[in-house]
């Protein structure tokens, strides 16, 4: 049992359409992250979030908008999305946000978006 | 910058029999972390093992373990006595403690294990 959680699992969504991505994670950990996985390309990080604050942002536009409520918890509000944006949308946590030792980041399931 | 090569895209091997997938990667850090982790088609990102820069020995977990080679900065994923469950998705990534905690991965390797 994963303990990151996502919801919804899937979404289609039309391009003028807003919907938010949810992630809850359940393992008391201080730093929460989005990744985009696209076919046939390496995932890529879109946020960070430390102890609810936002620490990266590695260029993405502004039709995807993060929020953090709390440490557990991890948002991302989409709005007028393009076809190209179509992907898995993962979430994941770790411990803490520096060092590598023993600081693996656990990841959700994924939300499949597609954009129509 | 960081960088993860993975060059095969996909593997098949037989059950139960090893098999090596390969990762090398280009930093110019001194302390950074390697990590390999597998999706099955379900999406799910399963961390399986961790290997640090300064760590002397190959990290082992179960039937995975870590083939470290740091001067040819490669680490490849040994898994022994292959099990069709194993079939999925391996992703090489490495992170260094330059800020962002930000994971870098590759493109993945497909692994096929047949009966």
């Amino acid at each position: 049992e994963t303990g990151v959680t996502q919801t919804p699992r899937h979404l289609v969504m039309g391009m003028t359409n807003k919907k938010s991505l949810k992630c809850e994670q359940h393992l008391g950990h201080n730093a929460m992250y989005w990744y985009k996985q696209s076919a046939k390309k390496p995932l890529e990080l879109m946020f960070v979030y430390s102890l609810e604050e936002r620490v990266e942002n590695n260029s993405v536009p502004s039709r995807f908008s993060p929020e953090c409520p709390n440490s557990s918890h991890l948002f991302l509000h989409l709005h007028t999305l393009q076809p190209e944006d179509s992907a898995l949308y993962l979430c994941a946590s770790s411990q803490e946000l520096a060092g590598t030792y023993g600081n693996e980041q656990f990841f959700g399931p994924g939300t499949r978006l597609t954009v129509l | 910058a960081q960088k993860i090569t993975q060059t095969q895209p996909g593997m098949f091997v037989q059950e139960k029999e090893a098999v090596t997938l390969d990762c090398t990667y280009d930093t110019s850090d001194q302390s950074y972390g390697l990590f390999w982790y597998k999706q099955p088609s379900s999406g799910e990102m399963i961390f399986l093992i961790y290997q640090g820069s300064y760590d002397e020995q190959n990290a082992t977990e179960g039937r995975y373990s870590l083939n470290f080679q740091k001067a040819r900065k490669s680490a490849n994923l040994v898994i022994s006595a292959s099990q069709l469950g194993d079939s999925a998705m391996y992703f090489c990534a490495i992170l260094y403690t330059g800020g962002g905690n930000k994971l870098t991965f590759g493109t993945g390797t497909q692994l096929k294990v047949e009966l």
